[in-house]
């Protein structure tokens, strides 16, 4: 069975940093195409990041330059690394894989990021 | 980039046919898949490849595409189906590859 777990959300003030982290069990996180996608309340999905097999890595333009997306294949993880964070970054954010490029078959429980004064 | 269009929401009475469409330019070329939602749950791939049923889903789900336009019908439908359901394509032609629609919320009269 696989198992996306994510970690590392909570309460951020605007102007932050925060690290979301998601731990695979099942699947290895370099030979799956992994993303994260978040849901802000109420609201519909939002893709935001991709890591490809090989490496590449893509970001939806609303987050290009402040969140990095990265795997640490130590620790079988995907991780999100969130800089200058706003209140419009507020969300539920799942993490997802996917055995190609086409779509995402596992997905994690998600983890709320609120981005507040 | 490359868009995909939902009708937000598709209501239906017990035991009709639910039809949710999800519209972009040639879509036919594309493979586009679907996942459902729950309240408070994570979304969950129900179709791939336009027409794949994900291991454990009902075979009153399916999925078809045609020109502009891709579907995924339920037929049968019951209260456990009311869901959001997103179409996902994966466009290779722009550095924004993840797309999804809108959603359609299905909602069981």
């Amino acid at each position: 069975d696989v198992h996306l777990v994510e970690s590392g959300g909570g309460l951020i003030q605007p102007g932050g940093s925060l690290r979301l982290s998601c731990a695979a069990s099942g699947l290895t996180v370099t030979s799956h195409y992994m993303t994260w996608v978040r849901q802000a309340p109420g609201k519909r999905l939002e893709w935001v990041s991709v890591i490809y097999t090989g490496g590449a890595t893509y970001y939806t333009a609303s987050v290009k330059g402040r969140f990095t997306i990265s795997r640490d294949t130590s620790k079988n993880t995907l991780d999100l690394q969130m800089n200058r964070l706003g209140p419009e970054d507020t969300a539920v954010y799942y993490c997802a894989g996917g055995p190609n490029v086409l779509y995402f078959d596992h997905w994690g429980q998600g983890l709320l990021v609120t981005v507040s004064s | 980039s490359y868009v995909l269009t939902q009708p937000p929401s598709v209501s239906v009475a017990p035991g009709e046919t639910a039809r949710i469409t999800c519209g972009g330019n040639n879509i036919v070329s594309r493979s586009v898949h679907w996942y459902q939602q729950k309240p408070g749950q994570a979304p969950i791939l129900i179709i791939y490849y336009d027409t794949k049923r994900t291991s454990g889903i009902p075979e009153r789900f399916s999925g078809s595409s045609s020109g502009d336009t891709a579907t995924l019908t339920v037929t049968r439908v019951a209260a456990g189906d009311e869901a959001d359901y997103y179409c996902q394509v994966w466009d290779t032609s722009s550095d924004h590859p993840v797309v999804f629609g809108g959603g359609t919320t299905l909602t069981v009269l």
